[in-house]
């Protein structure tokens, strides 16, 4: 069946960096954009971005430049999450979710099961 | 950045009973409207899709609608594993962006 599975939990210091994988698996990668969604302690949903898995373009939400980058490799059909210069407010889930079709971009209708990633010295 | 406001926060409601889920954009999204479900310690999942289209694998008894500025999710009698967080989001503009949930929660 269609599935995103997540690496798993991560435990981090400030400063430090941290790389999350989406390994998507039961349709062809490429068809369809990946998104990240982040989801800090007891709050709402935060959409990051997303990537273009075809092209391997990514396009970065307000907030998300800079220290977050996000990867293919299509190899594999894993996408990848890296935030780098780890805050104790990047403290959250982080999702990746598929976009339902290529022309349609911004429904998600598949996600990961969520990356936790605490950051804490 | 479109702004979704949803109300209310918080709906208390018994089993079999219907629950009216309201989304409120700041500027008009059209019909590219989608609502999600969220249990604790769970990822979403996709419901409603530009405004009224069910996803698959969704019961009947959830429905959406409206359009432009002003969106309803109805769960026509709620079912335990009903309560939940439900989040609308928009994706008219970049970036795409979620209201902060209303959590229908067990009376």
């Amino acid at each position: 069946q269609v599935q995103l599975v997540q690496s798993g939990s991560e435990l981090k210091k400030p400063g430090a960096s941290v790389k999350i994988s989406c390994k998507a698996s039961g349709y062809t990668f490429t068809r369809c954009a990946m998104n990240w969604v982040r989801q800090a302690p007891g709050q709402g949903l935060e959409w990051m971005g997303w990537i273009n898995t075809n092209a391997g373009n990514p396009t970065y939400a307000q907030g998300f430049t800079g220290r977050f980058v996000f990867s293919l490799d299509t190899s594999v059909s894993t996408a990848y999450l890296q935030i780098s210069s780890l805050e104790a407010e990047d403290t959250a889930v982080y999702y990746c979710a598929r976009d339902i079709a290529a022309a349609d971009p911004g429904v998600f209708d598949i996600w990961g099961q969520g990356t936790m990633v605490t950051v804490a010295s | 950045e479109i702004v979704l406001t949803q109300s209310p926060a918080t709906l208390s409601l018994s089993p079999g009973e219907r629950a009216t889920l309201s989304c409120r954009a700041s500027q008009s999204v059209g019909s590219y409207l989608a609502w999600y479900q969220q249990k604790p310690g769970q990822a979403p999942r996709l419901l409603i899709y530009d405004a009224s289209n069910r996803a698959t694998g969704i019961p009947a008894r959830f429905s959406g609608s409206g359009s432009g500025r002003d969106f309803t999710l109805m769960i026509s009698s709620l079912e335990p594993e009903d309560f939940a967080v439900y989040y609308c989001q928009q994706r008219t503009n970049w970036p795409f962006t979620f209201g902060p949930g209303t959590k229908v929660d067990i009376k």
